[in-house]
């Protein structure tokens, strides 16, 4: 497809419990962001990918969230050992590079339940 | 400090009027990029306009247009002829320019709710 995807579109699990999303952007697009959409919170920033490499991971709320990017192309978000406090909407954005004028272009999100 | 202002939690309007959604913003970059984005009921956001610090004239793109104040640090989105398919959350967002800062600085969002 032509915009960025994500999957799964939900996941419910059990709190201390391990949770990968994924997240594929749009073709050619070497910037990636993870943002994450909570009731309380509104939307926040986590991680930036250019390339491969994360320069900024200053949202990462805690040492239980990691991320990584391969082939320039899909990212996997992780957290682990998941509090309740993690469920949120978790959205990834992707844009040509990493310019202020560049457009981020989001994916539908993963909704997480952390029951 | 809240880089981005939407004082408006929820609004309506009538079909095929116009609507104006409020956003201010604080930075003393003087590069960034004001950008809003329309988040309906199924989740996803879209992408609606940009306007760059250093345009001179006022985005739009197609019923949707930018009033760009700079010197009061406004970027209001007006919606012409409100359909339907309208009603949803709107976000303003702001990217500053400097090299170490990547990501979108988002508002609280109004929601609009279109009357037919």
């Amino acid at each position: 497809g032509a915009g960025v995807s994500q999957s799964p579109s939900n996941k419910v699990t059990e709190k201390g419990k391990d949770v990968e999303l994924r997240c594929d952007p749009i073709s050619g697009h070497t910037a990636l962001y993870w943002y994450r959409q909570s009731l309380g919170q509104g939307l926040e920033f986590l991680i930036y990918f250019q390339g491969n490499s994360a320069p900024d991971k200053s949202g990462l709320p805690s040492d239980r969230f990691s991320a990584e990017r391969t082939g320039g192309s899909v990212s996997t978000l992780t957290i682990q050992r998941t509090q309740q406090e993690d469920s949120a909407v978790y959205l990834c954005a992707s844009s040509w590079s990493r310019e202020s004028t560049d457009t981020q272009y989001f994916g539908p999100g993963t909704r997480l339940t952390v029951l | 400090a809240q880089k981005i202002t939407q004082t408006q939690p929820g609004m309506f309007v009538q079909e095929k009027e116009a609507v104006t959604l409020d956003c201010t913003y604080d930075t003393s970059d003087p590069s960034y990029g004001l950008f809003w984005y329309k988040q309906p009921s199924s989740g996803e956001m879209i992408f609606l306009i940009y306007q760059g610090s250093y345009d001179q004239q006022n985005a739009t793109e197609g019923r949707y247009s930018l009033n760009f104040q700079k010197a009061r640090k406004s970027a209001n989105l007006v919606i012409s002829a409100s359909q339907l398919g309208d009603s949803a959350m709107y976000f303003c967002a702001m990217r500053e320019g400097g090299s170490n800062d990547y990501k979108l600085s988002f508002g609280a969002g109004t929601t609009v709710t279109v009357r037919a």
